[in-house]
């Protein structure tokens, strides 16, 4: 079935570092992907999401590009900052209103 | 052993029928939520339960009730089903500070 990997955390960054955390997946068809992300005491929210190849999701700074020949679809972000401490998680969906599948998520820390 | 299990998987109902998603989780965790996955794929936090005390009720119908027999599980029954209740519902755990967040595989819920 469809599967989504996403690099294991924690990742603890120095503000104004560059982040990147790799997610990876395979599927069947061909999905839409996303990153949601939880900040601490929230609900987790949709970041960005590309739906087809080469498409480039981006919000808040960040950025993910949906790359089929590598199955890949990684997120960066040029330069962090505390605010962004949080848990990233990459998922992918089928057409329709098909269920997301997630990565298993990605603690952000950043320090001052 | 899967981490948090939901059933049933899919649910077709027809309107006015009262239902109940089964979540439990074998994490330990003392926090559970519920989220619903609209048709655009956003991710609506719905409840979250900390060993068990509802610590977030956002704002859905009141034919919405979650229900915590034990830290192990978040149950959650509707009553009165209407058409626009038809989505993806997802449970989810969260362990101490510093763990990451675990899905269930989602509940596909339609009402007829």
């Amino acid at each position: 079935g469809d599967s989504v990997t996403q690099m294991e955390g924690p990742v603890t960054l120095s503000e104004e570092a560059f982040l990147t955390i790799n997610c990876t997946y395979t599927a069947t068809g061909y999905p839409s992907l996303f990153w949601y992300v939880q900040y601490p005491g929230e609900g987790l929210q949709l970041l960005l999401k590309a739906t087809k190849a080469d498409d480039k999701g981006s919000n808040k700074g960040f950025e993910a590009t949906y790359r089929k020949e590598t199955t890949s679809f990684h997120l960066e972000k040029g330069s962090v900052q505390v605010s962004d401490s949080a848990v990233y998680f990459c998922a992918l969906s089928d057409s329709g209103n098909t269920p997301l599948v997630f990565g298993k998520g990605t603690r952000l820390s950043v320090i001052a | 052993d899967t981490a948090v299990s939901q059933t049933p998987k899919y649910l077709v109902t027809q309107m006015g029928n009262d239902k109940s998603i089964k979540c439990e989780q074998n994490l330990g965790h003392d926090t559970m939520y519920w989220y619903k996955q609209d048709s655009k794929k956003f991710l609506k936090i719905m409840f979250s339960y900390n060993n068990k005390e509802l610590i977030i009720n956002e704002t859905v119908p009141n034919r919405f009730s979650p229900k915590s027999p034990d830290k192990a599980h978040l149950n959650l029954h509707i009553n009165s089903l209407e058409l626009g209740d038809s989505a993806v519902y997802f449970c989810a755990s969260e362990g101490a500070s510093g763990n990451t967040i675990y899905f269930g595989e989602g509940s596909w819920l339609t009402v007829v």
